[in-house]
């Protein structure tokens, strides 16, 4: 069936970098967009999402970018910190509309930030 | 306020035992939804609640996998006949029921099936 993947399982960044973290997906219905990040033993933690309609969208310290004509996603951390160390996942929302949806998850990308 | 709650955080049992997990919402939360995590993997979406009612249950595997949320608040997940294979973090996430809202996840429940 049609997900959501990553291109690198693995990111070692050096603290005060930026970091990149790049997400495909193939459902082309697709509406709704999210980051999250995951710390060892906890839940998935909201960072910052975006809607088709948009390319671009603006936070703390993240930006995320949607190219829909590549169906690719990416979440970019500006000026790295040791607290940014975790396991980030891109997920999906197949469907538009009212009502809420589960989310399609991608693999994850373990961002390692070295001191 | 408490974020969502799930217990217990851990369980161990054995092949072919019966176990249910509990998961509390956010309150207000009209939207629940369970999703299992495998190692090294994504959340994988089970099931979601809207009030009471199982809005989508798509995601359950087989017959064995059954939510209930019977006052629209509190959560179980059953599992009945565990096979290893079902041996994942079972996640529960909340939220306020509105497409596109924020889910909210709880710590998760790491099930171990021997």
């Amino acid at each position: 069936g049609e997900s959501v993947g990553l291109h690198l399982p693995t990111l070692s960044v050096q603290e005060g970098d930026n970091s990149i973290i790049n997400c495909a997906y193939s459902n082309s219905a697709s509406d709704y967009f999210i980051w999250y990040k995951q710390e060892s033993g906890k839940g998935p933690q909201f960072i910052i999402d975006i809607r088709s309609n948009m390319d671009k969208r603006q936070g703390q310290r993240v930006t995320v970018l949607l190219n829909k004509t590549v169906k690719h996603l990416s979440l970019q951390i500006a000026a790295t910190q040791p607290g940014d160390s975790a396991v980030y996942f891109c997920a999906e929302t197949p469907h538009s509309g009212g009502g809420a949806d589960g989310l399609t998850f991608g693999k994850g990308t373990h961002l390692i930030i070295q001191p | 306020g408490a974020g969502v709650s799930q217990t217990p955080s851990n369980k161990v049992t054995e092949k072919g035992k019966y176990v249910e997990l509990r998961c509390d919402p956010i309150s207000g939360h009209t939207a629940l939804y369970w999703y299992r995590q495998s190692l090294g993997q994504g959340p994988e979406f089970l099931i979601y609640f809207q009030g009471t009612g199982a809005a989508d249950d798509s995601g359950l595997p087989n017959d064995r996998f059954f939510a209930v949320r019977p006052e629209g608040s509190v959560s179980t997940l059953k599992i009945q006949r565990t096979e290893r294979g079902d041996s994942a973090v079972y996640l529960c996430a909340s939220s306020w029921g509105l497409a596109g809202d924020e889910q909210f996840f709880g710590p998760g429940t790491r099930l171990t099936v021997l």
